[in-house]
């Protein structure tokens, strides 16, 4: 089975910064999804990163707000840009394989 | 994708079977039904999949009703260890990746 980890595990930022979540995967898989959960929710796709082209992003995210990138089938970093409370989550990132879909433990931002 | 209708919470007493229900009455043919959990500030973990036929693994068993419009996801002995938000999710053709989650059910497990 895929394990994946992801880094900061949590993070405090500011408004109006960036943070950068990274993701790697001891295996290598074509594609890495990224979701996001708010607070007491269920989780939603932000977007999926497939190496070597552009991520595609779900309805309600954008590029600008929710880089992306993807250097290698082992690796991706998500960016979640112009901090706003509202952005306040867990960010997880997760891959397939076979007919298992894995998860990283997540990221936990906190947005002052 | 299709949707899947989930209770919000269940209950259940350690050691007892737990049978979690989910409707997915607009399940087209070639829909996979997937079951996931997520225990407490962890992601969520794969529990089993199936299309047409019953399907038991070392986690559970997946109860699929003929007409495929409803299942059940059967923990033949709750632990304390399985309380979690159990999601049923309908994924196309069974190649995950793009896993829509709905709400999911809560499960709470007491000694």
């Amino acid at each position: 089975s895929a394990v994946i980890s992801q880094k900061p595990s949590r993070d405090i930022c500011q408004r109006g910064t960036s943070l950068t979540i990274q993701c790697q995967v001891d295996s290598q898989v074509t594609m890495m999804f990224w979701y996001r959960q708010q607070p007491g929710q269920s989780l939603t796709l932000i977007a999926t990163a497939n190496q070597g082209s552009e991520a595609t992003y779900e309805s309600g995210f954008v590029i600008d707000k929710f880089p992306i990138s993807r250097p290698n089938l082992t690796f991706s970093t998500l960016t979640v840009s112009n901090l706003s409370p509202e952005d306040s989550s867990i960010y997880l990132c997760s891959v397939t394989e076979r007919d298992e879909q894995y998860f990283g433990p997540g990221t936990r931002l906190t947005v002052t | 994708d299709a949707k899947t209708t989930q209770p919000n919470s269940m209950e259940s007493n350690e050691e007892e079977p737990v049978h979690l229900p989910c409707n997915h009455s607009t399940i087209s043919g070639t829909d996979y039904i997937h079951w996931y959990r997520q225990l407490p500030s962890q992601g969520p973990e794969y529990v089993i999949h199936g299309l047409t036929s019953n399907v038991n693994n070392r986690m559970a068993s997946l109860a699929i009703a003929e007409d495929r419009k409803s299942s059940t996801l059967i923990l033949h002995r709750a632990t304390l260890r399985d309380a979690a938000v159990y999601y049923c999710i309908l994924n196309y053709g069974g190649s995950q990746g793009n896993l829509i989650f709905g709400k999911g059910t809560k499960l709470s497990v007491k000694p």
